[in-house]
């Protein structure tokens, strides 16, 4: 078991671009969240996955965002025409979804949107 | 939604003191988990701690539920403990977690 990953670790972007960011869950984790932190704040949650459904989303995901778990295992996270105020780090974890629902993050992805 | 506000914001410590930090929350939760983040980001799990006390090591948490907080002790205070301490409780039948500002704690030699 080697936790939740995350690629890029970094990632540097003009804006309007698009940019894709991947999560791997821990392995037999049926659950999936996506959450954005700024700087001196707390994480905020945008989106979770049980298997391939997509059950819930905030508000803070504008249409310029997507996400999508084609297999119920990775799960990725598109943003289209980037802007400044994209820039953050975005953290993915994922808990078993049953049980003891503990969830688990990973390193995260640092994007800067220039 | 559920607001959760931690106290102190920040907090200094000489190496080897003793801290608690202080977890309120206004909704009824079915969970909620305690994290320590370092310098790099990584959010680290501490506790999965809905109410009762539990202990690791130097750390120990208690919830009491039905009075809505939380709180972490840190006992003899180390420089690795420096970082921001979360705490995200889950309100409901959400699975979300629900962060607050966190404290950030400074240990000094």
């Amino acid at each position: 078991d080697t936790g939740v990953s995350q690629n890029p670790r970094h990632k540097i972007t003009k804006r309007g671009q698009n940019v894709t960011f991947r999560c791997d869950p821990i392995s037999e984790h049926n659950r999936l969240y996506w959450y954005r932190q700024t700087l001196g704040q707390g994480p905020e949650f945008l989106t979770y996955f049980q298997n391939e459904a997509q059950l819930e989303k905030s508000r803070l995901l504008s249409d310029r965002f997507s996400a999508e778990r084609p297999k119920g295992s990775f799960s990725t996270l598109e943003i289209q025409r980037t802007e400044q105020g994209d820039s953050a780090m975005y953290l993915c974890a994922s808990s078993s979804g049953w049980g003891i629902n503990e969830q688990f993050f990973g390193p995260g992805t640092r994007l800067t949107v220039l | 939604g559920i607001q959760v506000e931690q106290s102190p914001p920040d907090l200094i410590l000489q190496e080897g003191a003793n801290s608690t930090l202080r977890c309120n929350f206004s909704d009824s939760v079915n969970n909620l988990q305690w994290f320590h983040q370092n310098p790099w980001g990584q959010l680290i799990n501490l506790f999965y701690i809905p109410s009762g006390t539990k202990q690791n090591g130097r750390l120990s948490a208690t919830t009491v539920a039905t009075e809505r907080y939380s709180l972490l002790y840190i006992s003899s205070s180390q420089t690795t403990d420096s970082g921001v301490y979360f705490c995200a409780p889950t309100p409901g039948t959400a699975s979300k977690l629900t962060f607050g500002t966190g404290t950030r704690l400074q240990v000094t030699l």
